[in-house]
Order: C-alpha cells, then sequence, then structure tokens
C-alpha cells in the first residue's frame, strides 16, 4: 500500500522565522510529488518534482526531492501570517495510475 | 474565467436518502476526480474519471456512484447516505495529460444526521 507521511503535524512559528516542512514516501514506481497549500477552502497547486535534487521554487517558497531518500521538503523563508495554511505533500505512483496519495498535511501557523 | 465549481456547497441530509453533489469545469480537462477529506485521514480519493463514460474507482469508493456523460460535469451520487459519509468532498481535474497538478473545486461539506 502507498504510503505519504508528512512531518511535523504542525508548526507553530513566528513572523520572519523559516521553516522546514517533510515529506517522506513509500510507493510502488514513484512518478511525481506535488504540493499544496490549502487554506480554508480548496487546495491550491504549489509544486510537481520529478526529478531528483532539482529545486523548484516560487518566491519564499521552495521545494526539493530526493529520491534515493524517498522524500522531499518545502522551505518558507521569512514567513508571513499569510503563509498560516494545512500544507500537503501528494505523490503520483504506479504504470498508468492516475490516483494522487495525500500525506495528512502539516498545519503551520505563524504569529505575530 | 469560472474554472472548476462544486454544488450545492452545504448539504444537510438524513440518513437513507440519496444525494448527489454536482461538480463542473470550464477547462476542457480529460480528467476529473473525487475526493473526501476527513480528520486523521487527509484526502481520500473516491472515484476518478479520464474522460466521459469512463470511470474508475479510487481508494474509498463504496457507498458511491458517479458518473460522466459529458466531459464537463463529474456528478457524485451517495445511494443511501450513512453518517460515516458526513465529509468535506472536493472535485477536482487535470490537463490532458495524466499524472500532472491536479485543481480542485471550493469544497461540498456534506453532514448526514
Amino acid at each position: 500500500e502507498d504510503k505519504v507521511v508528512q512531518s511535523p503535524l504542525s508548526l507553530v512559528v513566528h513572523e520572519g522565522d523559516t521553516v522546514t516542512l517533510n515529506c517522506s514516501y513509500e510507493v510502488t514506481n514513484f512518478r511525481s510529488l506535488l504540493w499544496y497549500k490549502q487554506e480554508k477552502k480548496a487546495p491550491t497547486f504549489l509544486f510537481m518534482l520529478t526529478s531528483s535534487g532539482i529545486e523548484k521554487k516560487s518566491g519564499r517558497l521552495s521545494s526539493i526531492l530526493d529520491k534515493k531518500e524517498l522524500f522531499s521538503i518545502l522551505n518558507i523563508t521569512a514567513t508571513q501570517t499569510g503563509d498560516s495554511a494545512i500544507y500537503l505533500c501528494a505523490v503520483y505512483s504506479g504504470a498508468g495510475s492516475y490516483q494522487l496519495t495525500f500525506g495528512k498535511g502539516t498545519k503551520l501557523s505563524v504569529i505575530p | 474565467d469560472a474554472g472548476i465549481t462544486q454544488s450545492p456547497r452545504y448539504k444537510i441530509t438524513e440518513t437513507g436518502r440519496q444525494v448527489t453533489l454536482m461538480c463542473h469545469q470550464t477547462w476542457s480537462h480529460s480528467y476529473m476526480f473525487w475526493y473526501r477529506q476527513d480528520l486523521g485521514h487527509g484526502l481520500r480519493l473516491i472515484y476518478y474519471s479520464a474522460a466521459a463514460d469512463i470511470t474508475d474507482k479510487g481508494e474509498v469508493p463504496d457507498g458511491y456512484v458517479v458518473s460522466r456523460s459529458k466531459t464537463e460535469n463529474f456528478p457524485l451520487t451517495l445511494e443511501s447516505a450513512t453518517r460515516s459519509q458526513t465529509s468535506v468532498y472536493f472535485c477536482a481535474s487535470t490537463k490532458n495529460r495524466a499524472r500532472r497538478e491536479q485543481y480542485f473545486g471550493p469544497g461540498t461539506r456534506l453532514t448526514v444526521t
């Protein structure tokens, strides 16, 4: 059974801090890993990573994938209160499979 | 650009009733998905569809039925609602290639009493 585990489950930081969110996976025939941000509504897409070691970056957010060690990290620098959300990691796996397996998420709270 | 919409946004129903949740997308995406999100479980796939008239089960399909007669619509029906189906339901879609980023609708909060 495919498994995606995120850590920590929740995190409280002060504005301006840098945070690292972790996602490890055990899946059959890994294809790609995606990060989403979920505020009080639908998840919104952040990044998709398919190749190991390549960093994807968007403003203060960045992510990297390690296919050998089977994990990814999402970094947020200079956090703001607007970064408060649940961050979801999801993996595509298997030949011909269109199913995304999601982790349970990391709830990030940024306090002023 | 309407994107992907869901209706109703909130629904309260009684055990045993049939309920249909609607999903509509304006992007002409081939792939559409239904997820449920519960505390402690995260997002779990119920059903997905690769094109009109092609559907397949996900991780938690029991008690649900889907259809896809038109590319843009993907309704989810709970044939006989149970309390365990109380959840937030998200519809998602993705472009013609598989395994691309999925875009989510705003969700339907369903309560079964």
